[in-house]
Order: structure tokens, then C-alpha cells, then sequence
């Protein structure tokens, strides 16, 4: 079956870590995007990228990047440098201009 | 500003009625899709009903049904014959043409209870 994969479904981290967020489509979609929900809020944009290689920060890109190697995979990491990492992040992805995301299962991050 | 404005933060509907959640947005570009998405409690969107700039006429799937003004800039959501399993975060969101990014703009979303 096609569709979005995140890994893992919780994540717990010390402070101070950086942690990687898998996200793997097998939809042959170009566009891919990561989220974040914190709780009770809407999604905000992270980074977002529309072909392989390239890639384009969104409204709160700071303390987090990402890579597009592959088209099937846009991994984010969250660094120490994000001073509020405890949040619910959700990877999408689309093909053409004006089409639906279809979203992953999300991961919920946990710092302690 | 803005680019997508959900006024309801939560609303309560009988079993079997019929509810609208408001969606306002936000934009210059001729070029715009407008998207509606249900998140349960489990977390994950799921993909509801879409409306494109020019289409001449309200997208209906199934229950839903958007009412889109353009004019007004609004797109509001119809769920007819409410389900205990529609209730729900719902947001709206907008897709802007590629001149201006392919972003997706998401609302803060309303939280939808439907009563037995």
C-alpha cells in the first residue's frame, strides 16, 4: 500500500540531544513537508521541499534541519539548539501545484 | 496577517444534525486550493474535501460539503447527519500556486463534539 511513513510513534530524548525524525513516502510525490502541533494548536511549517536537494525553511526553522537525498525520504533533526523540542510532528507530502498533503502517523517527541 | 482564520475553537452538534465550521483566509494569488482535514484523537490528518479557485461549484464528499465563497474569501465546512466517530479536530487549510511557494497555511483548527 502507498502512503507516508514516520518513525518512531514516541520518541524520548535527553536534553541536549540532537534526534532525527524518519519520514518515508512510497507515492512518487515531489513535495514533501514537516510540522509541528504543539498541543491545542494548529500546524506550523518547519521546512518544506519540492525536489530532491532542495529545500526551503518555513515559519520556525530554527533548531531543526533536514535533508532531501532521495525523493522517498526527508528525515528532520531536531538539534539542542530547539529550546522547545516536546512536541507532535507530522510529515506530508503532495504531488503537483495544488493538491491535497497526505500526512504520516506522526511522531510525538518527548525531551526530559 | 493571517492566512487561514478558524473562529470556533469548539463546537457541540446533536447526533444526526447537520454542523458548519467556519474557515476564513487569505490571499492575492488567483491560484489557490482550500482544503479541509480531520485529526481524531489518534493524531493522524485525514484528508477531507478540497475546493480549487476557479471551480464553479461547492466540492461535496459523501457528508461533507464546503460552502465556498469567494467573494466573502470563506470556506466553510457542512458535515450533514453528524456521527458520534465525527468528533474531531478539524482544520482548514490553503495551498497557494507555485509563484508563491506550493505552502500549505493551516488554521488553529475547531474541536467538534457530537452529542448522543
Amino acid at each position: 500500500d502507498g502512503g507516508i511513513t514516520q518513525s518512531p510513534k514516541y520518541l524520548f530524548r535527553k536534553e541536549g540531544q540532537n534526534v532525527t525524525l524518519s519520514c518515508e513516502q512510497n507515492l512518487n510525490h515531489d513535495a514533501m513537508y514537516w510540522y509541528r502541533q504543539d498541543p491545542g494548536q494548529g500546524l506550523r511549517l518547519i521546512y518544506y521541499s519540492q525536489i530532491v536537494n532542495d529545500f526551503q525553511k518555513g515559519d520556525i526553522a530554527e533548531g531543526y534541519s533536514v535533508s532531501r537525498e532521495k525523493k522517498e525520504s526527508f528525515p528532520l533533526t531536531v538539534t539542542s539548539a530547539q529550546k522547545n523540542p516536546t512536541a507532535f510532528y507530522l510529515c506530508a507530502s503532495s504531488i503537483g501545484t495544488i493538491t491535497e498533503a497526505f500526512f504520516g502517523q506522526g511522531t510525538r517527541l518527548t525531551v526530559v | 496577517a493571517q492566512k487561514i482564520t478558524q473562529t470556533q475553537p469548539g463546537m457541540f452538534v446533536q447526533e444526526k444534525e447537520a454542523v458548519t465550521l467556519d474557515c476564513t483566509y487569505d490571499t492575492s494569488d488567483p491560484s489557490y486550493g482550500l482544503f479541509w482535514y480531520k485529526q481524531p484523537s489518534s493524531g493522524e490528518m485525514i484528508f477531507l474535501i478540497y475546493q480549487g479557485s476557479y471551480d464553479q461549484q461547492n466540492a461535496t464528499e459523501g457528508r461533507y460539503s464546503l460552502n465556498f465563497q469567494k467573494a466573502r474569501k470563506s470556506a466553510n465546512l457542512v458535515i450533514s447527519a453528524s456521527q458520534l466517530g465525527d468528533s474531531a479536530m478539524y482544520f482548514c487549510a490553503m495551498r497557494e500556486g507555485p509563484d508563491t511557494g506550493n505552502q500549505f497555511y493551516f488554521g488553529t483548527g475547531t474541536s467538534l463534539t457530537v452529542i448522543p
